[in-house]
């Protein structure tokens, strides 16, 4: 299957840290990226390949991987952090296929 | 920097078909997959298709017999249609630049802002 799982919601107090996982057959073959989106917003990419960041997203977030299973990591959670968050992989056809999503709540 | 902006009809009537354009500006649209990906309202992202510079092609198997996608690399643009759309094709719908780095590291670094589709009679 090249279905990703998340967690619908998760919560973290301000400046802790949080992990959202995303799991998949194809997180054997490909990595994960990850995808910040605040309401009324675009999608941002705030993660991909091994632990990438692209310019301008701040070392808070961080990314690994482990067989079946990517993850996405805040270190010291913001207000500003709070969004939804989606992690995409693809599979051997070349088809793209994201998570259902997680909703990240910073308390 | 890289900018994308999608273009089109806001709303189109039921059994018709969706068109919309990317402009790509900031750079080439040149040796790189270009992406559509849509949200429907309170939902999560769903990957239409993309194509390459070349114009090879990938579609969501759900929506394969419905999808055209093509590129102008003249204009820096790329298209979609979508065929017979029906309440469930409302979305807001998104273009992307689709990265790669090596043969298993795959991603979107460049999107644009969006454009809401509203599929109604």
């Amino acid at each position: 299957s090249s279905e990703l799982t998340q967690d619908p919601a998760v919560s973290v107090a301000l400046g802790q840290t949080v992990r959202i996982t995303c799991q998949g057959d194809s997180l054997r073959s490909y990595f994960a990226s990850w995808y910040q989106q605040k309401p009324g917003q675009a999608p941002v990419l705030v993660i991909y390949g091994k632990n990438n960041r692209p310019s301008g997203i701040p070392d808070r977030f961080s990314g690994s991987s482990s067989g079946y299973t990517a993850s996405l990591t805040i270190t010291g959670a913001q207000a500003e952090d709070e969004a939804d968050f989606y992690c995409k992989s693809r599979d051997n056809s070349g088809n793209v296929v994201f998570g259902g999503g997680t909703k990240l709540t910073v308390l | 920097q890289v900018q994308l902006q999608e273009s089109g009809p806001g709303l189109v009537k039921p059994s018709e078909t969706l068109s919309l354009i990317c402009t790509v500006s900031g750079g080439s649209i040149n040796n790189y997959y270009w992406s559509w990906i849509r949200q429907s309202p309170g939902k999560g992202l769903e990957w239409v298709g993309h194509i390459f510079y070349s114009g090879a092609t990938n579609y969501h198997p759900s929506l394969k017999s419905r999808v055209t996608l093509s590129v102008d690399t003249s204009k820096n643009q790329f298209s979609l249609k979508l065929s017979s759309v029906t309440a469930a094709d409302t979305a807001m719908y998104y273009c992307a630049r689709y990265g790669r780095t090596g043969t298993t590291i795959y991603y979107f670094d460049y999107w644009g802002q969006g454009t809401l589709v509203t599929v109604s009679a």
